[in-house]
């Protein structure tokens, strides 16, 4: 199995709450994993990269999180501001790179 | 600095109908790369050049030509467009070249949003 799964496909909360966003991926260990953010109509930006080594790394109100042994890595936006809307994609790197389909959120006023 | 510029922003065309898609960057990246996202579906590599005067096929590369005009540049042509080609294109660029350095980001252009009826 080589495909990238992300979930929730969407997800809306409201502006101040925090969320998590997971990622599961398929080969261990790899050369890293990327998450992008991708507001409407534009290309995706990279937020964060995480090698095999790494359980958290930490990006402003992003943090992702590695974990080798299920094959997840979780994004956690805290408090979360309306700038935040936006699809978030979850990128494995393995020499050629992997995209999930992403997970699309909307914060709420 | 511009970064990644993809023109068109928007395109209709109608089946069997050539056009191509212009991308340049100014970061003097050795790689660059192009990309169809449809909905529901991870970006998907159609071609990708590692150097200039190289390129090379992605997952999904029927239908499409590329040229890598120089370092700066790469365009993606379709030659006879099919409405299962409706698709947003997107093109990236990275510093790595042959040499590896896999911790390079991507960074994309805007995309340029395809129908074709």
């Amino acid at each position: 199995k080589n495909q990238v799964e992300q979930s929730p496909q969407s997800l809306i909360i409201l502006e101040g709450k925090n969320c998590t966003l997971q990622c599961n991926y398929t080969v261990s260990p790899f050369s890293n994993l990327r998450w992008y953010k991708q507001d409407t109509g534009r290309g995706p930006v990279s937020l964060t990269i995480m090698t095999f080594s790494e359980n958290t790394k930490s990006n402003g109100r992003y943090t992702a999180t590695l974990d080798a042994d299920t094959k997840q890595s979780s994004l956690h936006i805290t408090a979360s501001q309306l700038s935040d809307s936006a699809s978030y994609i979850c990128v494995e790197n393995v020499g050629d790179m992997r995209f999930g389909a992403g997970t699309r959120l909307t914060v709420k006023p | 600095n511009a970064g990644v510029t993809q023109t068109p922003k928007f395109q209709v065309l109608k089946t069997g109908q050539s056009m191509t898609l212009q991308c340049a960057q100014d970061m003097n990246h050795n790689s660059m790369y192009w990309y169809r996202q449809d909905p529901g579906m991870g970006l998907r590599l159609i071609y990708y050049s590692a150097s200039e005067g190289t390129t090379d096929k992605g997952e999904v590369p029927n239908g499409y030509n590329v040229s890598r005009l120089n370092k700066r540049e790469f365009s993606l042509r379709l030659e006879s467009a099919a409405p299962s080609q409706t698709s947003v294109y997107f093109c990236a660029s990275t510093p790595r070249g042959l040499q590896g350095d896999y911790n390079s980001p991507l960074h994309f252009g805007n995309g340029t949003r395809l129908t074709v009826t």
